[in-house]
């Protein structure tokens, strides 16, 4: 079957670094992407990736392994703001997107 | 403003009362899809269109239906509402799924089925 694991909670400072980690199992890779949503709202987009590699966008980078079946959503210089789900979802071969249940991301003062 | 629009907000309801949920996107987005949202479950899709009058099964569609008469339009019926549809449903749209377009969502219908 389809799976995608990402870890349900991770602490981190603010102004601090975190890593969330995505691994999946799918029928096919046609893209990785990752959505922030806070409680209670949408789903927004933050990043897609289909090449191995990092990809930076201000104070967040994704990256993508394709061969290990690996993600990783680098957010920086953590803000109060940043406390939020980060959703992973790989796009399958027959374009349909599976998704992680997300990570809930807290930060600390 | 591009955005999609989702209504009602908020929904309580009583088990078999039909009801339904509206979805309109103003971007001429071809694909739209429904999810549903539980706590620990992630999201998971209903019913997905590709385009207009094509509509498509995703992982769990029982005890719901769709219509796509027109392209900005993507209702999600409830013919009889039971305590288990209790949730946070999203209608999302994308350009197309097949060029990896992002999803836009809209802002949600948390819905409880007594």
């Amino acid at each position: 079957g389809q799976n995608i694991d990402q870890p349900t909670e991770m602490t981190a400072t603010e102004g601090a670094i975190v890593q969330i980690n995505c691994t999946y199992q799918t029928s096919g890779f046609n893209g990785l992407f990752w959505y922030q949503q806070h409680a209670g709202e949408a789903p927004t987009f933050l990043s897609y990736n289909v090449l191995d590699g990092l990809e930076e966008k201000g104070r967040f980078s994704s990256f993508l392994s394709r061969s290990k079946g690996y993600s990783y959503l680098l957010l920086k210089e953590l803000q109060m703001k940043d406390s939020a789900s980060y959703l992973c979802a790989v796009m399958d071969s027959n374009y349909q997107l599976i998704w992680g249940a997300g990570t809930k991301l807290i930060i600390k003062p | 403003e591009a955005q999609v629009t989702q209504n009602p907000r908020y929904l309580i309801t009583v088990t078999g009362k039909k009801l339904t949920v509206t979805c309109s996107q103003n971007m001429n987005h071809e694909y739209m899809s429904w999810y549903r949202q539980d706590p620990g479950l992630g999201l998971r899709q209903i019913y997905y269109s590709m385009n207009v009058e094509v509509t498509d099964k995703g992982d769990v569609p029982e005890g719901y239906k769709v219509s796509r008469k027109e392209k900005r339009n993507f209702p999600l019926i409830l013919e009889s509402p039971s305590p288990n549809q209790t949730s946070l449903y999203f209608c999302a749209s994308s350009l197309s799924p097949d060029r990896g377009s992002k999803l836009f969502f809209g802002s949600g219908t948390q819905l409880s089925v007594l």
